[in-house]
């Protein structure tokens, strides 16, 4: 069956840079395209963009454009998001989650992983 | 960049209710690429419904949606313990893919 293991929690300084890790197995890991989505403490759900990972091509969220870095690496099945210039309201839950396509529904996700970032 | 609103913002309920909870779009929502999302606390979303009213792998028949253009509902037809938790709507087919905020439900 899918499975996604996330990396662990992070503290980060504002400022500074985190990368996230998603490593999956039980599919075709260059056949669906990877997700990530955010989640700020008590808040919804943000799509931040894609990796498509046989291509490497990337499309992003707008307001992350310039700040978001996602690749991946096919030898070991592993996505990393990489968010840079961290501020407070960074802080939140990060999730990978596949699809079929770049424009699809997402299923499953990841178990998540919390950055904080804090002075 | 396509609105969702999701209304109520709470519904409270008891088990063995039906539960409905609407997801509005702000434009017309093409070929109804419409999906639904369950959310317990300190867990990942999990995937119900896709395309508007195709349910997903291992959701039971209690969970149903439907709607087209820029209506959608969620309908659970019987309330079970397992199923107070938090419901987003998400739009898929174009950039950006774009999440509903949210409804809760919770126990009367």
């Amino acid at each position: 069956q899918v499975q996604l293991v996330q990396s662990g929690a992070e503290v980060k300084k504002p400022g500074a840079s985190v990368r996230v890790s998603c490593k999956a197995s039980g599919y075709t890991f260059t056949g669906y395209y990877m997700h990530w989505v955010r989640q700020a403490p008590g808040q919804g759900l943000e799509w931040m963009g894609w990796i498509n990972p046989n291509t490497g091509g990337t499309s992003y969220a707008q307001k992350f454009q310039g700040r978001v870095t996602m690749t991946r690496d096919t030898s070991i099945t592993t996505a990393y998001m990489e968010l840079s210039s961290l501020r407070s309201d960074d802080t939140a839950v990060y999730y990978c989650a596949p699809s079929w396509g770049g424009w699809d529904w997402l299923d499953p996700w990841g178990p998540g992983t919390l950055v904080t970032v804090s002075s | 960049d396509i609105v969702l609103t999701q209304s109520p913002g709470t519904l409270s309920l008891s088990p063995g209710e039906r539960a409905t909870l609407f997801c509005r779009a702000s434009q017309s929502v093409t070929g109804s690429y419409l999906a639904w999302y369950q959310q317990k606390p300190g867990q990942a979303p999990r995937l119900l419904i896709y395309s508007a009213s195709s349910r997903a792998t291992g959701i039971p028949d209690r969970f149903s949606g439907s709607g087209s253009g820029t209506d959608f509902t969620l309908t659970i037809s019987r309330l079970e313990p397992e199923d107070f938790a938090v419901y987003y709507c998400q739009k898929y087919g174009s950039s950006p893919l774009t999440f509903g905020g949210g409804t809760m439900v919770e126990i009367k």
